[in-house]
């Protein structure tokens, strides 16, 4: 099925770096979402963004809507061990109610 | 607020049983349930959509007959795999969708599913 395409795949940083993850489609989102998932658990919801051009924080965290409506990324400022998992973006397609998902970016930190 | 629960956490069952995953959403009410089956190191796969107090859409390849879905109520939407088979052992994760705020969804805990 359609994905959204995400990258980097994976990461492998030091404490105390910035990290930056993109998603890009060849379809408009009206919507883009931002989760991140910890080894055996579902994905929890960081930040939501519904309008093009916004950009919206959550703690360390920073997301924006691209002006395109195809694209989105997603800043880890100051990363710490925690912050280690899978992060995905994901989509809902116009007109369905159903999400598509990036192929996720697997953050490892280095202490 | 928008809590997803999922019922069990882990389950490890016989080849030919059946076994029956719950999703409540704890505080909003949820018209439309998600479910999806996650391998290890990838994405999450949908596998169907389930609609309050109607039948639910599966996605193409996802045998209905095998995974059975009952959304009987705006907090509860079961996910029954029936006669499972080792090769149903998975991450089985399901998601709830608040229509007052929009798009977004909500995701349970996951249940792993282990079929001997």
């Amino acid at each position: 099925g359609q994905q959204l395409n995400q990258s980097p795949q994976s990461m492998f940083i030091q404490e105390g770096e910035d990290v930056s993850m993109n998603c890009t489609s060849s379809s408009i989102f009206n919507t883009w979402l931002w989760y991140k998932q910890d080894p055996g658990e579902g994905p929890v919801l960081l930040i939501a963004l519904y309008k093009a051009g916004e950009l919206t924080s959550n703690g360390r965290l920073t997301a924006q809507f691209g002006i395109t409506r195809k694209d989105s990324f997603l800043n880890i400022s100051a990363s710490i061990p925690s912050d280690v998992g899978i992060y995905f973006c994901a989509g809902p397609l116009l007109g369905a109610q159903k999400l598509v998902f990036g192929q996720g970016t697997r953050l490892t930190i280095n202490p | 607020g928008a809590v997803v629960s999922q019922h069990p956490s882990r389950v490890i069952c016989k080849s030919g049983t059946s076994v029956k995953i719950e999703c409540r959403s704890l505080d909003f009410q949820a018209t439309t349930m998600f479910w999806y089956r996650q391998f290890p190191k990838q994405s999450l796969m949908l596998m169907a959509t389930s609609n309050e107090g109607s039948k639910a859409t599966y996605e193409q390849g996802v045998e209905k007959d095998k995974f059975l879905i009952n959304h009987a109520s705006l907090t509860l939407s079961t996910l029954t795999v029936t006669s499972a088979h080792p090769e149903d052992s998975s991450f089985y994760i399901c998601s709830a969708r608040d229509p007052s705020i929009g798009e977004t969804q909500y995701f349970g805990p996951g249940t792993r599913l282990l079929v001997l």
